[in-house]
């Protein structure tokens, strides 16, 4: 049973698609997230909702959009797709988000990201 | 702004040994520090997780500490072995921010 799962593992398409990717996790977890890992491999946050809404959108372009149709799924739409999108996406999800000493991140395995 | 750094950037060492793994974080207003570990290919395994009160966790051969007043911790790995080698990212629990994470330290554990 994989907690947080995500889908496609990988995804290759031409630039100018629109295309998206799924996330579920059946931890009962309050928040999700989405982090994005470059080719330096820095993790850096992207979204994160608390059950269905939108708490953290750092500076991401609006061609990135987020939805969430229950607590349990956060999926990532992405328009317009551009050669500097290509990229490692991770969905991850936490207990509560309340930000407390106890907090813990839990992964997906990641989606490959590969604008041609 | 939360900036966490990581040395070294990557590692090589022998079977057998024992290392350690540093983080460093500019802003001591946190309320916990994960230390993680990614295999290539993979999602992120959480490792060990320390609360800000706390000085160390400890996890088979694992021991991490933590020192918020000068932003510092440490991840030692006793007689490291081969299935030991991956990127080690640790990530800080901000007040009113999110998850920070570092660039991560690339070791390798040779047989």
């Amino acid at each position: 049973d994989t907690a947080v799962s995500q889908t496609p593992k990988y995804l290759v398409t031409q630039m100018g698609n629109d295309k998206s990717i799924k996330c579920e996790q059946n931890l009962g977890h309050d928040t999700m997230y989405w982090y994005k890992q470059d080719s330096k491999k820095f993790l850096k946050i992207m979204f994160s909702y608390n059950n269905k809404e939108l708490i953290i959108n750092e500076t991401v372009p609006n061609r990135f959009s987020p939805k969430s149709p229950d607590k349990a799924h956060l999926n990532l739409h992405i328009n317009s797709l551009e050669l500097g999108d290509s990229a490692v996406y991770f969905c991850a999800s936490s207990p509560s988000g309340q930000f407390a000493t106890n907090e813990k991140l839990f992964f997906g395995s990641g989606t490959q990201l590969s604008v041609l | 702004k939360q900036e966490v750094t990581q040395i070294p950037a990557a590692l090589s060492v022998p079977e057998g040994e024992n290392l350690v793994l540093n983080c460093s974080f500019t802003d001591s207003a946190i309320y916990n520090l994960q230390w993680f570990r990614q295999d290539p290919g993979k999602g992120l395994t959480s490792l060990l997780l320390i609360q800000s009160s706390q000085r160390e966790q400890t996890s088979g051969r694992l021991n991490a500490s933590l020192d918020k007043s000068s932003g510092r911790s440490t991840l030692y790995i006793a007689a490291s072995q081969p299935g030991d080698s991956a990127t080690y990212l640790c990530a800080v629990l901000n007040y009113g921010q999110n998850f920070v994470f570092g660039p991560g330290t690339r070791l390798s554990v040779l047989p």
